[in-house]
Protein backbone atom coordinates (compact mmCIF):
# COMPACT_ATOMS: atom_id res chain seq x y z
CA UNK A 1 0.00 0.00 0.00
CA UNK A 2 0.48 3.40 -0.01
CA UNK A 3 3.29 5.27 2.05
CA UNK A 4 2.13 8.80 2.55
CA UNK A 5 4.44 11.60 4.43
CA UNK A 6 2.00 14.77 5.95
CA UNK A 7 3.83 17.72 7.27
CA UNK A 8 3.57 19.26 9.87
CA UNK A 9 3.14 16.46 12.08
CA UNK A 10 1.63 19.59 14.92
CA UNK A 11 1.48 22.94 15.35
CA UNK A 12 -0.09 25.65 17.96
CA UNK A 13 -1.30 28.62 15.80
CA UNK A 14 -2.54 32.05 16.42
CA UNK A 15 -6.42 32.78 15.80
CA UNK A 16 -6.76 34.88 12.83
CA UNK A 17 -3.73 32.65 11.13
CA UNK A 18 -3.61 30.23 8.15
CA UNK A 19 -1.93 27.27 7.75
CA UNK A 20 -0.92 24.80 4.94
CA UNK A 21 -0.65 21.02 5.80
CA UNK A 22 1.07 18.96 2.84
CA UNK A 23 0.27 15.38 1.96
CA UNK A 24 2.81 13.83 0.00
CA UNK A 25 2.32 10.00 -1.22
CA UNK A 26 5.29 8.05 -2.73
CA UNK A 27 3.16 6.18 -5.41
CA UNK A 28 0.68 7.73 -7.63
CA UNK A 29 -2.75 7.44 -6.37
CA UNK A 30 -6.18 7.94 -7.68
CA UNK A 31 -8.37 9.51 -5.12
CA UNK A 32 -6.88 11.76 -2.15
CA UNK A 33 -9.03 13.31 0.60
CA UNK A 34 -8.88 15.59 3.55
CA UNK A 35 -10.18 14.46 7.10
CA UNK A 36 -10.87 16.05 10.52
CA UNK A 37 -11.22 14.89 13.61
CA UNK A 38 -12.25 16.98 16.58
CA UNK A 39 -11.32 15.68 19.98
CA UNK A 40 -12.48 12.73 21.00
CA UNK A 41 -14.84 12.10 17.88
CA UNK A 42 -14.66 10.10 14.76
CA UNK A 43 -13.37 11.23 11.28
CA UNK A 44 -15.09 13.53 9.42
CA UNK A 45 -14.62 13.87 5.51
CA UNK A 46 -13.73 17.76 4.37
CA UNK A 47 -13.46 17.08 0.55
CA UNK A 48 -11.93 15.52 -2.06
CA UNK A 49 -8.94 16.68 -3.91
CA UNK A 50 -9.06 16.22 -7.48
CA UNK A 51 -6.16 16.39 -9.61
CA UNK A 52 -6.57 19.13 -11.78
CA UNK A 53 -9.46 20.65 -10.87
CA UNK A 54 -11.81 22.40 -7.82
CA UNK A 55 -11.81 19.85 -4.59
CA UNK A 56 -15.29 18.18 -3.92
CA UNK A 57 -16.26 19.57 -0.51
CA UNK A 58 -18.59 17.30 1.75
CA UNK A 59 -21.49 19.47 3.43
CA UNK A 60 -20.96 21.81 5.82
CA UNK A 61 -17.10 22.61 4.30
CA UNK A 62 -16.59 25.49 2.01
CA UNK A 63 -13.32 26.75 0.02
CA UNK A 64 -12.80 29.63 1.52
CA UNK A 65 -12.24 27.72 5.08
CA UNK A 66 -10.65 24.89 3.82
CA UNK A 67 -8.67 25.52 0.76
CA UNK A 68 -7.15 22.13 -1.67
CA UNK A 69 -5.03 21.62 -3.92
CA UNK A 70 -3.73 18.72 -5.89
CA UNK A 71 -1.03 19.93 -8.92
CA UNK A 72 -0.28 16.31 -9.70
CA UNK A 73 -1.22 12.79 -8.72
CA UNK A 74 1.32 12.00 -5.64
CA UNK A 75 0.68 15.50 -3.68
CA UNK A 76 -1.95 17.52 -2.21
CA UNK A 77 -2.15 20.56 0.44
CA UNK A 78 -5.12 21.47 2.52
CA UNK A 79 -5.26 24.99 3.69
CA UNK A 80 -6.85 26.23 7.08
CA UNK A 81 -7.63 29.33 6.96
CA UNK A 82 -8.40 32.54 9.08
CA UNK A 83 -8.57 29.90 11.92
CA UNK A 84 -10.60 29.93 15.31
CA UNK A 85 -9.79 27.58 18.42
CA UNK A 86 -13.11 25.49 17.10
CA UNK A 87 -10.56 24.45 14.16
CA UNK A 88 -8.45 22.82 17.12
CA UNK A 89 -8.59 19.29 15.13
CA UNK A 90 -6.14 16.76 13.91
CA UNK A 91 -6.08 16.76 9.97
CA UNK A 92 -5.56 13.27 8.69
CA UNK A 93 -4.85 12.99 4.71
CA UNK A 94 -5.79 9.59 3.16
CA UNK A 95 -5.33 8.27 -0.36
CA UNK A 96 -7.02 5.36 -2.22
CA UNK A 97 -4.62 3.37 -4.58
CA UNK A 98 -4.63 2.61 -8.13
CA UNK A 99 -6.24 -0.73 -8.27
CA UNK A 100 -6.48 -1.46 -4.69
CA UNK A 101 -9.62 -1.08 -2.24
CA UNK A 102 -7.87 -0.20 0.48
CA UNK A 103 -7.62 3.38 2.07
CA UNK A 104 -4.54 4.52 3.90
CA UNK A 105 -3.71 7.68 6.00
CA UNK A 106 -1.27 9.59 6.60
CA UNK A 107 -0.39 10.20 10.60
CA UNK A 108 -2.09 13.54 10.83
CA UNK A 109 -1.68 16.54 12.08
CA UNK A 110 -2.62 17.86 15.02
CA UNK A 111 -3.13 21.36 15.03
CA UNK A 112 -4.00 23.89 18.31
CA UNK A 113 -5.48 27.17 18.26
CA UNK A 114 -4.78 29.67 20.31
CA UNK B 1 -26.39 7.84 1.26
CA UNK B 2 -24.43 5.39 3.62
CA UNK B 3 -24.38 5.42 7.49
CA UNK B 4 -22.04 3.46 9.93
CA UNK B 5 -23.38 2.92 13.76
CA UNK B 6 -20.79 1.07 15.77
CA UNK B 7 -23.46 0.60 19.25
CA UNK B 8 -20.73 0.57 22.03
CA UNK B 9 -18.49 3.77 22.50
CA UNK B 10 -16.97 1.84 24.85
CA UNK B 11 -16.12 -2.08 25.66
CA UNK B 12 -14.00 -2.55 28.80
CA UNK B 13 -12.38 -6.34 28.89
CA UNK B 14 -10.36 -8.12 31.14
CA UNK B 15 -6.61 -9.49 29.16
CA UNK B 16 -7.47 -12.86 27.55
CA UNK B 17 -11.11 -12.40 27.58
CA UNK B 18 -13.32 -12.62 24.07
CA UNK B 19 -14.91 -9.49 22.58
CA UNK B 20 -16.80 -8.10 20.02
CA UNK B 21 -16.76 -4.82 18.92
CA UNK B 22 -20.35 -3.94 16.98
CA UNK B 23 -20.62 -2.19 13.61
CA UNK B 24 -23.94 -1.67 11.48
CA UNK B 25 -24.15 0.29 8.30
CA UNK B 26 -26.66 1.06 5.72
CA UNK B 27 -26.69 1.70 2.24
CA UNK B 28 -28.28 1.02 -1.35
CA UNK B 29 -26.01 -0.07 -2.78
CA UNK B 30 -23.62 -2.52 -2.37
CA UNK B 31 -20.44 -1.70 -0.55
CA UNK B 32 -16.84 -2.63 0.79
CA UNK B 33 -16.16 -2.86 4.99
CA UNK B 34 -13.32 -1.91 6.86
CA UNK B 35 -12.13 -1.77 10.46
CA UNK B 36 -9.35 0.66 11.57
CA UNK B 37 -7.56 0.73 14.66
CA UNK B 38 -6.08 4.20 16.21
CA UNK B 39 -3.38 3.56 19.29
CA UNK B 40 -3.50 6.61 21.36
CA UNK B 41 -2.00 9.25 19.76
CA UNK B 42 -1.43 7.98 16.81
CA UNK B 43 -2.60 7.95 12.96
CA UNK B 44 -5.04 5.11 11.94
CA UNK B 45 -4.26 1.74 10.69
CA UNK B 46 -5.61 -1.14 8.57
CA UNK B 47 -7.17 -4.03 10.20
CA UNK B 48 -8.97 -5.30 8.07
CA UNK B 49 -11.37 -5.05 5.18
CA UNK B 50 -14.18 -6.92 3.35
CA UNK B 51 -14.49 -6.71 -0.83
CA UNK B 52 -16.34 -9.88 -2.28
CA UNK B 53 -15.50 -13.11 -1.66
CA UNK B 54 -15.73 -15.58 1.70
CA UNK B 55 -18.15 -13.22 4.34
CA UNK B 56 -14.96 -14.07 7.10
CA UNK B 57 -11.99 -11.99 6.95
CA UNK B 58 -9.02 -12.26 9.40
CA UNK B 59 -6.13 -9.69 10.91
CA UNK B 60 -2.43 -11.08 11.34
CA UNK B 61 -3.21 -10.17 15.17
CA UNK B 62 -6.06 -12.37 15.56
CA UNK B 63 -8.66 -10.71 14.96
CA UNK B 64 -11.62 -11.15 12.66
CA UNK B 65 -15.06 -9.98 10.89
CA UNK B 66 -17.68 -11.22 9.43
CA UNK B 67 -19.78 -9.73 6.61
CA UNK B 68 -23.73 -10.31 7.47
CA UNK B 69 -25.31 -9.05 4.43
CA UNK B 70 -28.78 -10.06 5.38
CA UNK B 71 -28.23 -8.28 9.20
CA UNK B 72 -25.94 -5.56 7.37
CA UNK B 73 -23.17 -5.81 9.93
CA UNK B 74 -19.53 -6.27 10.07
CA UNK B 75 -18.96 -6.99 13.96
CA UNK B 76 -15.32 -7.28 14.93
CA UNK B 77 -14.17 -10.44 16.97
CA UNK B 78 -11.09 -11.41 19.01
CA UNK B 79 -10.90 -14.46 20.63
CA UNK B 80 -8.56 -13.47 23.61
CA UNK B 81 -7.53 -9.85 23.46
CA UNK B 82 -3.89 -8.13 25.26
CA UNK B 83 -3.36 -5.23 26.97
CA UNK B 84 -1.59 -3.96 23.81
CA UNK B 85 -5.39 -4.30 22.14
CA UNK B 86 -5.97 -1.29 23.72
CA UNK B 87 -7.27 1.42 21.11
CA UNK B 88 -9.66 3.02 19.62
CA UNK B 89 -11.54 1.24 16.60
CA UNK B 90 -13.44 2.65 13.85
CA UNK B 91 -15.56 0.54 11.20
CA UNK B 92 -15.68 2.53 7.73
CA UNK B 93 -18.00 1.85 4.74
CA UNK B 94 -17.56 2.57 0.89
CA UNK B 95 -20.13 2.55 -1.55
CA UNK B 96 -19.14 -0.30 -4.36
CA UNK B 97 -18.95 1.01 -7.89
CA UNK B 98 -20.47 4.02 -9.05
CA UNK B 99 -18.28 7.96 -8.58
CA UNK B 100 -18.58 7.62 -4.83
CA UNK B 101 -15.18 6.69 -2.96
CA UNK B 102 -15.58 8.52 -0.15
CA UNK B 103 -14.95 6.07 3.25
CA UNK B 104 -17.62 6.69 5.95
CA UNK B 105 -17.02 6.26 9.46
CA UNK B 106 -18.72 5.32 13.09
CA UNK B 107 -18.29 7.52 15.58
CA UNK B 108 -15.64 4.52 17.14
CA UNK B 109 -15.46 2.44 20.04
CA UNK B 110 -12.80 2.23 22.59
CA UNK B 111 -11.56 -0.96 23.69
CA UNK B 112 -9.76 -1.07 27.16
CA UNK B 113 -8.26 -4.21 28.14
CA UNK B 114 -7.33 -4.30 31.73
CA UNK B 115 -5.26 -6.84 33.38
Amino acid sequence: SAVISQKPSRDICQRGTSLTIQCQVDSQVTMMFWYRQQPGQSLTLIATANQGSEATYESGFVIDKFPISRPNLTFSTLTVSNMSPEDSSIYLCSVRGIGDYGYTFGSGTRLTVV
Amino acid sequence: AQSVTQLDSQVPVFEEAPVELRCNYSSSVSVYLFWYVQYPNQGLQLLLKYLSGSTLVESINGFEAEFNKSQTSFHLRKPSVHISDTAEYFCAVSEYGGSNYKLTFGKGTLLTVNP
